[in-house]
């Protein structure tokens, strides 16, 4: 089945430093991937999405590249903000049966940015 | 535009009492469902997604269940709720036009505690 593995938080990390969250997919077919974000007492908002190989998604100083060989999507930002303060959730969408693309969500990873 | 309402916001029950969780989309039509529940650090699982009125597929068994009268309108329920039915819940809605590339609209969420 698929399934979206994340790296484990919390991630603290200072103000302008350099942000990376680990993950990594597998999938029976060729996935749409995607990173949501959950700020505080909130739902989840897509943050940025790729639907192929080598496709790089990009939002709000976030990016991630979908690298098919890597089975990873791995998102960074050069430089976080307080405000950047959040929990990050990988996700994929695949087909399931029936045809619908049913979404599959990673654990999410805690971020913590101190001024 | 399309919205997403999920009420009520914050719930507090009894162990063994009935839940009624409710979320209405507007500003679509025929749109895909879903109830996810997140536990605490314990990411995100789907419990349910719904393709249209009265479709309704489960990926865990558990006592609660689902129900889709109107084609905008999804209902999370139990007759008897257990301690471990706690946690925040969230429901989403996609396009539904059968694509990888779909993303989820998150409500606000409801969290449930059961003492």
């Amino acid at each position: 089945g698929n399934s979206v593995t994340q790296m484990e938080g919390p991630v603290t990390l200072s103000e302008e430093a350099f942000l990376t969250i680990n993950c990594t997919y597998t999938a029976t077919g060729y996935p749409s991937l995607f990173w949501y974000v959950q700020y505080p007492g909130e739902g989840l908002q897509l943050l940025l999405k790729a639907t192929k190989a080598d496709d790089k998604g990009s939002n709000k100083g976030f990016e991630a590249t979908y690298r098919k060989e890597t089975t990873s999507f791995h998102l960074e930002k050069g430089s976080v903000q307080v405000s950047d303060s959040a929990v990050y959730f990988c996700a994929l969408s695949d087909q399931a049966s029936g045809g619908s693309y049913i979404p599959t969500f990673g654990r999410g990873t805690s971020l913590i940015v101190h001024p | 535009s399309q919205t997403i309402h999920q009420w009520p916001a914050t719930l507090v029950q009894p162990v063994g009492s009935p839940l009624s969780l409710e979320c209405t989309v507007e500003g679509t039509s025929n749109p895909n469902l879903y109830w996810y529940r997140q536990a605490a650090g314990r990411g995100l699982q789907l419990l349910f997604y719904s393709v249209g009125i009265g479709q309704i597929s489960s990926e865990v068994p558990q006592n609660l269940s689902a129900s889709r009268p109107q084609d905008r309108q999804f209902i999370l329920s139990s007759k008897k709720l257990l301690l471990s039915d706690s946690g925040f819940y969230l429901c989403a809605w996609s396009d539904g036009r059968g694509i990888s590339n779909e993303k989820l609209f998150f409500g606000s969420g409801t969290q449930l505690s059961v003492l």
